[in-house]
């Protein structure tokens, strides 16, 4: 079983709204990751969790929050966000954050709409 | 620097081979992989190859890499309506924290004309 499970598949939020992405995966695996997708471009990068702990945050804005309660889960928690900040957000994990075994495996994604 | 680059656009016919190429720039990258996505989902691995490796094949597909040239290219062999998607090269450049998360290429839109 390669899954990644991402709740909600869509969201629709205000500008002044707190609200929160989910994922979680029971791979076992140690790594876990935030994408952003805008319309027509490639996936880019915002978060990893390396065994629960922060690892890279790509120079993300703090109305972005992400959070590791434990090694299945991530959220990523929104709070004042911009009309801009709507897209698709990733979710994926990987068995281990480097080298070997690091095949990536992404969920659905959750589709946000911030009016 | 990381910067992976494909043609953004492939039109082939229903039987016929599809080849995407993609070119890297960064020689650290231990494994470099393909994902498929489809209009509204999510990003589906369809394969990889571990960078010591010159050619792997899965199928109908047929993964070819040229590491002194960082070219990769991905061949789908009798390409199908269900194979029409956009698909993302994408490397995995080592980096000081030791992680080494995906940098995609731009992606290139598969249109398969029956």
């Amino acid at each position: 079983d390669t899954e990644v499970t991402q709740t909600p598949k869509h969201l629709v939020m205000g500008m002044t709204n707190k609200k929160s992405l989910k994922c979680e995966q029971h791979m076992g695996h140690r790594a876990m990751y935030w994408y952003k997708q805008k319309a027509k471009k490639p996936p880019e990068l915002m978060f990893v969790y390396s065994y629960e702990k922060l690892s890279i945050n790509e120079s993300v804005p703090s109305r972005f929050s992400p959070e590791c309660p434990n090694s299945s889960l991530l959220n990523l928690h929104l709070h004042a966000l911009q009309p801009e900040d709507s897209a698709l957000y990733l979710c994926a994990s990987s068995q281990t954050p480097e080298g070997a075994g690091n095949t990536i495996y992404f969920g659905e994604g959750s589709w946000l709409t911030v009016v | 620097g990381e910067d992976v680059e494909q043609s953004l656009f492939l039109s082939v016919r229903e039987g016929d081979s599809s080849v995407i190429n993609c070119t890297y720039t960064d020689s650290s990258s231990t494994y470099l992989y393909w994902y498929k996505q489809e209009p509204g989902a999510g990003l589906q691995l369809l394969t990889y190859i571990f960078s010591n490796m010159d050619m792997k094949q899965d199928q109908r597909l047929t993964v070819l890499l040229n590491k002194k040239d960082k070219h990769l290219s991905l061949r789908i062999a009798d390409t199908q309506t269900g194979d029409s998607a956009i698909y993302f090269c994408a490397e995995s450049p080592f980096r000081n924290s030791g992680n080494t998360p995906l940098v995609f290429g731009k992606g290139t839109r598969l249109s398969v004309i029956a």
